[in-house]
């Protein structure tokens, strides 16, 4: 079975510049959730979208959204790109109602 | 309220020593502990989970203990071994629709010496 796969894995993108993630979760699972990883806030939970609709989000910018689509793939943008949003973008799925949450490998995203 | 504080921020442990890493929480609302770890390079893993109805709860070497009154809740391996060197995260989520939103703790670095 596979897992979480995000797209692309590394991005290099020049400060003001717009990027677009990419998440698939595990076959069957309708929720995704997106996750900030820096080395001074940790891992901070962005938002989470559950049937394309968003259930729960975290406390960013609103340069930061996402949608889902009806195959559950979920996309995370941020625009207007600055120096600190830097980091390691997690996505993680899970299957309906239960709590385990699966994580992908990450997007490692450089603005520089 | 929100918050999920985790000691130690590293941890050295001799090989077949016992690691033991704390977390606390204040919120009450949270009812799911799930451990996670990470190593370099990839995303974090689940480990073990609990739920406040039990106290305990073990799987292979790693062990959750769970003190609902105190609101702390610990992971220990016993007998480290090397391949158990990453970072570790306690997380804390809330029930019902609230599972997608996991609060973590800022992580242990968990080094097993041979």
């Amino acid at each position: 079975k596979a897992g979480v796969t995000q797209t692309p894995r590394y991005l290099i993108k020049t400060r003001g510049q717009q990027v677009t993630l990419s998440c698939s979760p595990i076959s069957g699972h309708r929720s995704v959730s997106w996750y900030q990883q820096t080395p001074g806030q940790g891992l901070q939970f962005l938002f989470e979208y559950f049937s394309e609709t968003q259930r729960n989000k975290g406390n960013f910018p609103g340069r930061f959204s996402g949608r889902q689509f009806s195959n559950s793939r979920s996309e995370m943008n941020v625009s207007t790109l600055e120096l600190g949003d830097s980091a390691l973008y997690l996505c993680a799925s899970r299957l309906g109602a239960a709590a385990e949450a699966f994580f992908g490998q990450g997007t490692r995203l450089t603005v520089v | 309220q929100q918050q999920v504080k985790q000691s130690p921020q590293s941890l050295i442990v001799q090989k077949g020593g016992i690691s033991i890493i704390n977390c606390a929480y204040e919120n009450t609302a949270f009812d799911y502990f799930p451990w996670y770890q990470q190593f370099p390079g990839k995303g974090p893993a689940l480990l073990i989970a609990i739920r406040p109805d039990v106290s305990e709860k073990k799987e292979g070497r790693f062990t959750i203990s769970f003190n609902k009154s105190a609101k702390q809740f610990s992971l220990h391996i016993m007998d480290s071994q090397p391949g158990d060197s990453a970072t570790y995260f306690c997380a804390a989520g809330a029930g019902g629709t609230s599972y997608g939103k996991l609060t973590f703790g800022q992580g242990t670095i968990l080094t097993v010496h041979p």
